[in-house]
């Protein structure tokens, strides 16, 4: 069994503050963890994804999220917030034990950044 | 074009009716998936399937039904529509190999009254 918990439903930030979302994991394999974003009346795009290796992983949008085995966490960060990044935020796991590869999505975390 | 398309992309429908939600893609996906949306509970799985003749169920199946009529086309229905299956739904292809990303069509905004 696998679970997502992302802390806070709702996040401001200023324009040019760092950003920082966070997402804790239960997973009783090695887990596949991926970050989604969601734009208004949009589908969800990937932002970032880790498997394997490297624990810190960069994406699109200046977007990096750290894999940290020991905290069972992999939170999102962005060194600036541009008002382009207001969206909602998805924090997923992987069952890739399975073999099913099915995600197993966190609540989501809504950026609002403020000018 | 986009890859994974949904339609209708908004239904509005009454208690009681059949609908049915469809799903196609061009990118040559085994691997397709019903989620649904509702505010605050993020996305949770319906159904998917691995291929045409391999369905399975998802943590919220009941009331609805999946058909997977080709590789590129997997439909929800929903038998008899009631008012708490009003949500926003997605579905999503994967590729069957290793550890690839899940890509989302746009949405169906349903309103069931």
């Amino acid at each position: 069994a696998q679970s997502v918990t992302q802390l806070g439903s709702h996040v401001s930030v200023s324009e040019g503050a760092l950003v920082l979302l966070r997402c804790n994991y239960s997973s009783s394999v090695p887990p596949y963890l991926f970050w989604y974003v969601q734009y208004p009346n949009q589908g969800l795009q990937l932002l970032l994804k880790y498997t394997t290796g490297a624990t810190l992983v960069k994406g699109i949008n200046g977007f990096e999220a750290e894999f940290k085995k020991s905290e069972t966490s992999f939170h999102l960060t962005k060194p600036s917030a541009h008002m382009s990044d207001a969206a909602e935020y998805f924090c997923a796991v992987s069952d890739s034990g399975a073999g099913s590869y099915q995600l197993t999505f966190g609540k989501g975390t809504k950026l609002s950044v403020i000018p | 074009d986009a890859d994974v398309t949904q339609t209708p992309r908004n239904r509005i429908t009454k208690t009681g009716k059949r609908i049915m939600l469809e799903c196609s893609q061009t990118k040559g996906h085994d691997r397709m998936y019903w989620y649904r949306q509702d505010p605050g509970l993020g996305l949770q799985l319906i159904y998917y399937s691995f291929d045409v003749k391999d369905i399975n169920k998802g943590e919220i199946s009941d009331g609805y039904s999946v058909s997977r009529q080709a590789q590129a086309k997997f439909s929800l229905s929903l038998e008899s529509a009631i008012p708490n299956q009003t949500a926003l739904y997605f579905c999503a292809t994967r590729s069957g190999v290793g550890t690839d990303t899940q890509y989302f069509g746009p949405g169906t905004r349903l309103t069931v009254l």
